[in-house]
């Protein structure tokens, strides 16, 4: 059964430009979370979809967004890049049970 | 709002000793998480705890929760190094609310 999926790996982008960042779930699971890991912050809850509806949001701005597709694969959004936003970004999905995560996007803003 | 709490952050710990990590939370919750975390990878599910006084154990690994206390513990039998990772625990409130996750505890383990 092959895991959770994100693409791409690595980024590195300039401050004020924007990025899309794409998670696939383990087929089957409708839940798609995402999380932005920092080393000052740990993990952070950034928001959670469910059927393509967003069902829980974190105290994120506005800058960051999502959305889910009817196949269930996720994509979430930063706009007006800060260097802040440097960071681990990791989605994970569940059915029941553990949320199990994939490997993560390494977002580098300079 | 629900906050979680890990001690020690950090833990260098001999091969062979015994040590156990705490995980504290706030509020009463529905169910606890532990996760491993190797250096730049994803997070591992170790266990899940949902009810007063679960116990699972998997290799030198034990985790237990106590509800009652809001607390619960991750214990290394005869560490070796292959354990050394960040280990979380993540707490959730109810039903399909987000994980919240604990600053995590890195664990060293040497010769």
């Amino acid at each position: 059964k092959a895991g959770v999926t994100q693409t791409p790996r690595y980024l590195i982008k300039t401050r004020g430009q924007q990025v899309t960042l794409s998670c696939s779930p383990i087929s089957g699971h409708r839940s798609v979370s995402w999380y932005q890991q920092t080393p000052g912050q740990g993990l952070q809850f950034l928001f959670e979809y469910f059927s393509e509806t967003q069902r829980n949001k974190g105290n994120f701005p506005g800058r960051f967004s999502g959305r889910q597709f009817s196949n269930s694969r996720s994509e979430m959004n930063v706009s007006t890049l800060e260097l802040g936003d440097s960071a681990l970004y990791l989605c994970a999905s569940s059915l029941v049970g553990p949320p199990y995560f994939g490997p993560g996007t390494r977002l580098t803003v300079t | 709002e629900l906050k979680v709490e890990q001690n020690p952050l950090f833990l260098s710990m001999q091969e062979g000793k015994n040590y156990t990590i705490y995980c504290n939370y706030s509020t009463t919750s529905d169910r606890l998480y532990w996760y491993r975390q190797d250096p730049g990878k994803s997070l591992e599910s170790l266990f899940v705890l949902l009810s007063n006084g679960a116990v699972k154990q998997e290799g030198r690994l034990m985790a237990s929760l106590d509800t009652k206390a809001r607390l619960s513990t991750l214990h290394i039998t005869a560490a070796v190094h292959d354990l050394s990772a960040t280990y979380f625990c993540a707490v959730v409130l109810s039903g399909n609310t987000p994980l919240v996750f604990g600053k995590g505890t890195r664990l060293s383990v040497i010769a």
